[in-house]
């Protein structure tokens, strides 16, 4: 089956290490992504690896990929209060038509604390 | 600005009554979903397209209606609402590959 879970919150201290972890369940993901909504809006694309990759970094986030254990985590370094928001991981699974399934987990929602 | 346009932004309906949600983007994405938001559940499709005079059903399609006549717009139909339809919803649109969604800032609907 396809599922993405995600722990629901975590809150880290102004200046720490954020890590978000997921787990998902089909072994045919191509791609997974990590997204982030603030209050009120709609989800914004953060950074995306392919399920060939190990490591992807991008300024403050690094994202690393197990894909033995299907484990995706996100590392935001010197988390700010502007980065208090939810985060969603998703996978992208190819179907055998041309549409590529994306599926969402519930979200892990950030609070940073001056 | 280049985006996912929803309309509107908030809305009250009363059961029974039916209402269709707009959304138009203007970046010549082949691809537009829905996606209904409720708390501890992530989202969940409603209705996809690929291009326009193709769609399918997603995940929780039931009572919702949708069409694509053009590239730029993808309204979703509530037929008859009901309190289970209560909810945030977003459309989201991406070229094909994986690129991801480019998502509209969502419309809260509460139905009484």
């Amino acid at each position: 089956g396809e599922d993405v879970e995600q722990s629901l919150f975590l809150s880290v201290r102004e200046g720490d290490s954020s890590v978000i972890n997921c787990t998902y369940t089909d072994s045919s993901s191509t791609y997974l992504y990590w997204y982030k909504q603030e209050p009120g809006a709609g989800l914004q694309l953060l950074t995306y690896i392919f399920s060939n990759m190990d490591m992807k970094q991008d300024q403050r986030l690094t994202v690393l990929l197990n894909k033995k254990d299907k484990h995706l985590s996100l590392r935001i370094a010197d988390t700010q209060t502007g980065d208090s928001a939810i985060y969603f991981c998703a996978e992208s699974i190819s179907p055998k038509t041309s549409y590529d399934k994306v599926i969402f987990g519930p979200g892990t929602s950030l609070s940073v604390i001056p | 600005n280049a985006g996912v346009t929803q309309t509107p932004k908030f809305q009250v309906l009363k059961t029974g009554q039916s209402m269709t949600l707009q959304c138009a983007q203007d970046m010549n994405h082949e691809y537009m979903s829905w996606y209904r938001q409720d708390p501890g559940m992530g989202l969940r499709l409603i209705h996809y397209s690929v291009g326009a005079g193709i769609t399918d059903q997603g995940e929780v399609p039931n009572g919702y209606n949708v069409s694509r006549s053009t590239t730029e717009d993808f309204p979703l139909r509530l037929l008859s609402a009901a309190p289970s339809q209560t909810s945030v919803y977003f459309c989201a649109s991406s070229y094909e590959g994986p690129y991801g969604y480019t998502f509209g800032s969502g419309t809260r609907l509460t139905v009484v």
